[in-house]
């Protein structure tokens, strides 16, 4: 089964406006990562969250992570029209190394 | 730029071709992999390799053949293709995880991705 699954699948905001994206999964995690991906190319890593933190920021970016209901959210603040991609996020269970599991991601068009 | 590279980013192949995807990572990073994109779908994960050595064929269709020859290259061999196999082929790396070692926390670094047609 599919181990983090995002919601929404599609987000269309505006410029200034804050965006923010859900991850569910089902098993037990040792870490939670959101990476970016504009179209095309490569993922970028944005932010890893441990399975002992519950919130961890950086610059606009702010992520949290519930253990207990297994889920997580990025929010991102004062979106710009350059933030506009695909977000993923991805499990890694502690038992099987460096594997990350990957969800079908968000995509995100922040209109300016 | 990310410290990985992968080369060609974009290749047409016939189904009887053989052709080689190239990774290369210069971040020192012990472990590399190898993923399928599809439209719509979710990344796959197909191969994992740690300190050269294969850890994970995630169930991938024999025509598909990688090659880890050191920590800082990964192929991945391509023959007898079908069209369904188009897609990106995104490599990653990550610094891997010795024996009996604690749990490494583990940011994945990807490349740009070979886009993959197959006609």
């Amino acid at each position: 089964s599919q181990q983090g699954e995002e919601d929404p699948q599609a987000l269309s905001i505006q410029e200034g406006e804050n965006a923010t994206m859900n991850c569910s999964y089902k098993t037990s995690i040792n870490n939670l990562q959101w990476y970016r991906q504009n179209s095309g190319r490569g993922l970028v890593h944005l932010i890893l969250i441990r399975s002992n933190e519950r919130e961890k920021h950086s610059g606009r970016l702010r992520v949290t992570l519930d253990t207990s209901k297994k889920s997580s959210s990025l929010l991102i603040t004062a979106s710009r029209a350059a933030d506009t991609a695909s977000y993923f996020c991805a499990t890694n269970q502690g038992n099987q190394g460096g594997k990350l599991i990957f969800g079908q991601g968000t995509e995100l068009s922040v209109k300016p | 730029e990310t410290g990985v590279t992968q080369t060609p980013r974009h290749l047409v192949m016939g189904m009887t071709n053989k052709k080689s995807l190239k990774c290369e990572q210069h971040l020192g990073h012990n472990a590399m992999y190898w993923y399928k994109q599809s439209a719509k779908k979710p990344l796959e994960l197909m191969f994992v390799y740690n300190f050269k050595e294969q850890t994970e064929n995630n169930s991938v269709p024999s025509r598909f053949s990688p090659e880890c020859p050191n920590s800082s290259h990964l192929f991945l061999h391509l023959h007898t293709l079908q069209p369904e196999d188009s897609a990106l082929y995104l490599c990653a790396s990550s610094q891997g995880r010795l024996a009996g070692a604690s749990t490494r926390y583990n940011e994945q670094f990807f490349g740009p991705g070979t886009r993959l047609t197959v006609l």
